[in-house]
């Protein structure tokens, strides 16, 4: 079955710099791929999600990669603020239906002012 | 919309108790997932319904672990016996059918305690 690789599992940063996290996935048929952010003691959140017909997707500050050929894909983060401190969690779909999806481990943000 | 509802939000309860969580999904959605949240494992997929209907429950690490979907706005997982490891928090979500949607909509969670 799906498996989902993600790293850091934790990352610090100062306020105005990127961050970057990366998740690699094994089953080829996956085809959609989201993030979560979530925030102490509150559920994960959708941030932003990528289709594998897209290989890059902006929204304002944040913006993911995917790499088909080598089961990768990436969050990118800019300009970070110190509200963006939060676990990230990468998932892919489990089938081409999209229906379920695993989730990788997580990465710990923390933006210093 | 409500959003997802759980309940209960907390339950604390002595080992080999049974505990019923509660999921009522977005109207509309027709895909049901729970997930098992722990610092050691992260989100875990449990179970996942597609229209009422189990699909996958390969990730119900044991027998002690069902779930049920009687009909479209409701779902419940039970632990018989539960047991001090059995101790996280769960989450259910709903979706559209093939994430057309936006993906996952979480409910708020219930943090299980088993002492």
């Amino acid at each position: 079955g799906e498996n989902v690789e993600q790293h850091p599992s934790t990352l610090s940063v100062q306020e105005g710099d990127s961050a970057v996290i990366k998740c690699t996935y094994s089953d080829s048929a996956s085809n959609y791929f989201p993030w979560y952010k979530q925030e102490l003691g509150k559920r994960p959140q959708l941030i932003i999600d990528i289709r594998s017909n897209v290989g890059e997707k902006k929204d304002q500050r944040i913006a993911v990669t995917l790499n088909k050929t080598a089961k990768h894909f990436s969050l990118h983060i800019t300009e970070t603020q110190p509200e963006d401190s939060a676990v990230y969690f990468c998932a892919a779909s489990v089938n081409q239906a999209g229906t379920a999806l695993i989730f990788g481990k997580g990465t710990t943000l923390s933006v210093s002012s | 919309d409500a959003g997802v509802i759980q309940s209960p939000r907390h339950e604390v309860t002595e080992m080999g108790q049974e505990v019923t969580l509660r999921c009522k999904p977005i109207s509309g959605h027709n895909s049901l997932f729970w997930y098992r949240q722990t610092m050691m494992r992260g989100l875990e997929l449990l179970i996942y319904f597609n229209n009422n209907v189990p699909i996958d429950d390969s990730g119900m690490p044991e027998d002690r672990f069902s779930a049920k979907m009687p009909n479209a706005s409701f779902s419940t997982l039970k632990i018989q016996p539960s047991e001090p490891r059995d101790s996280a928090v769960y989450f259910c979500a709903s979706s559209l059918p093939g994430q057309g949607a936006g993906g996952y909509t979480f409910g708020s969670g219930t943090r299980l305690t088993v002492v």
